[in-house]
């Protein structure tokens, strides 16, 4: 089992959708969570911290659930700018990357 | 505008060649990082050094050999490698590799073709 899952997608979706991701993680004593967007051919770049409370940042919100041990990320009213691969990140010691889920949004 | 430098950004080079990756962070972190990216796949994690020292070497054949002069630079030894190493080569450098809440930025990347 991986130590960090997420579904590979592809998630395909109309501009103005609400997308979510989730994250699942295996070492129940991670520390630090993050979500990373990362462009084609580009290098990964952190979109935001996710916090035990909870956090949002415009239109992303993110979440963290340490019983069941995973993360998700919502992106509400989708641009087509968001189309890109979604990093979860867990961190224990060292930085731990999800295989990430591509985000495709359509006109 | 990113605070992690990596040179040089393309490079072309055959299976017998000898070449140097090289990264620098100017953001003060304790931590560095070697990243593979193939065509279309995940992140692999190949090197982690803290405070200078290899801290974990992901099973990564000999033909790379990292170096950590200094908490400020990186760099990847490339010596005899194979078309299938043709990759994007990624550097990070983070706050410490024990320290909570310390996300990891990346350089721009090197892209590797081997001929």
């Amino acid at each position: 089992r991986k130590e960090v899952e997420q579904d590979p997608g592809p998630f395909n979706v109309p501009e103005g959708a609400t997308v979510a991701f989730n994250c699942t993680y295996s070492n129940s004593a991670s520390q630090s969570f993050f979500w990373y967007r990362q462009d084609c051919r580009k290098e990964p770049k952190l979109l935001m911290s996710v916090y035990s409370s909870g956090n949002e940042d415009g239109r992303f919100t993110a979440q963290l659930n340490r019983a069941s041990q995973y993360i998700s990320l919502l992106i509400r009213d989708s641009k087509l700018s968001d189309s890109a691969t979604y990093l979860c990140v867990v961190m224990e010691g060292k930085s731990t990357f999800g295989d990430g889920t591509t985000l495709t949004v359509k006109p | 505008e990113t605070g992690v430098t990596q040179t040089p950004r393309h490079l072309v080079m055959g299976m017998t060649n000898k070449k140097s990756l090289k990264c620098e962070q100017h953001l003060g972190h304790n931590a560095m990082y070697w990243y593979k990216q193939s065509a279309k796949k995940p992140l692999e994690l190949m090197f982690v050094y803290s405070l200078e020292e290899r801290v974990e070497n992901n099973s990564v054949p000999s033909r790379f050999s990292p170096e950590c002069p200094n908490s400020s630079h990186l760099f990847l030894h490339l010596h005899t490698l194979q078309p299938e190493d043709s990759a994007l080569y990624l550097c990070a450098s983070s706050q410490g590799v024990g320290t909570e809440n310390t996300e990891a930025f990346f350089g721009q990347g090197t892209r590797l073709t081997v001929v």
